[in-house]
């Protein structure tokens, strides 16, 4: 069973603070590490899909790094903003198959 | 909009009854995933096909099965329903592999087993 964890659950920041969650991974069979983020009411969406240790992506205000060796990614939020209000979920491919496996995510209110 | 059609968008049925979920991916997508959310969990995955082949099977109950047609839309079926199988089931598609591609996330379908 593949453990994908997020920290913290649920976050609560105040408007132009910024921000970042944890994601946790087995690093054995590394395939890719996916973001999403999920509005309330809506359906996931990406944000990132990164392969290689070391990669940065960044999309506007949103950025993720990721280091496959030691098992972790870091999404951070750059000047949050309310519309930022959601939960950001990572999601592990690994082992060669075209499993995903996601993390229980990580919930960010931003307080105006 | 991710380009997922999931039909229908809300169920509602008893115990032990049978229900079809319907999923039609994004146009030139060939791999089409299942996944559940239940009440206070994450997405769970059940059962993933590319090009009408099962590729990955998830934590998928017997109960439970489903198939892609030729036409690469998918269906699952939910057999012998309990009150615990009442969640959020979403469909996700992609060209091929997950390994450089997102998933995208049709609106779900909610089942509400009575």
């Amino acid at each position: 069973i593949l453990n994908v964890e997020q920290s913290p659950q649920s976050l609560h920041v105040q408007e132009g603070d910024s921000t970042n969650f944890t994601c946790s991974f087995p690093s054995s069979n590394f395939y890719a590490l996916h973001w999403y983020r999920w509005e309330t009411a809506k359906s996931p969406e990406a944000l990132f899909v990164m392969t290689l240790n070391g990669d940065e992506k960044k999309k506007g205000r949103i950025s993720a790094t990721l280091n496959t060796k030691e098992g972790y990614s870091y999404l951070y939020i750059k000047g949050s903003q309310p519309e930022d209000s959601a939960t950001y979920l990572c999601a592990l491919n690994s082992g060669g198959y075209q499993k995903v496996t996601f993390g229980i995510g990580t919930k960010l209110q931003v307080i105006p | 909009d991710s380009g997922v059609t999931q039909t229908p968008k809300h169920l509602i049925t008893a115990t032990g009854q049978r229900v079809t979920l319907r999923c039609s991916p994004r146009s030139g997508d060939l791999s089409v995933y299942w996944y559940q959310q239940s009440l206070d969990q994450g997405l769970q995955f059940l059962i993933q096909y590319y090009n009408g082949e099962e590729r990955a099977k998830g934590n998928i109950l017997e109960r439970f099965s489903a198939q892609q047609f030729p036409d690469l839309h998918s269906e699952l079926n939910l057999s012998s329903l309990e009150l615990g199988d009442s969640a959020l089931y979403f469909c996700a598609s992609t060209l091929s592999g997950v390994e450089n591609s997102p998933l995208h996330f049709g609106n779900g379908t909610r089942l509400t087993v009575t």
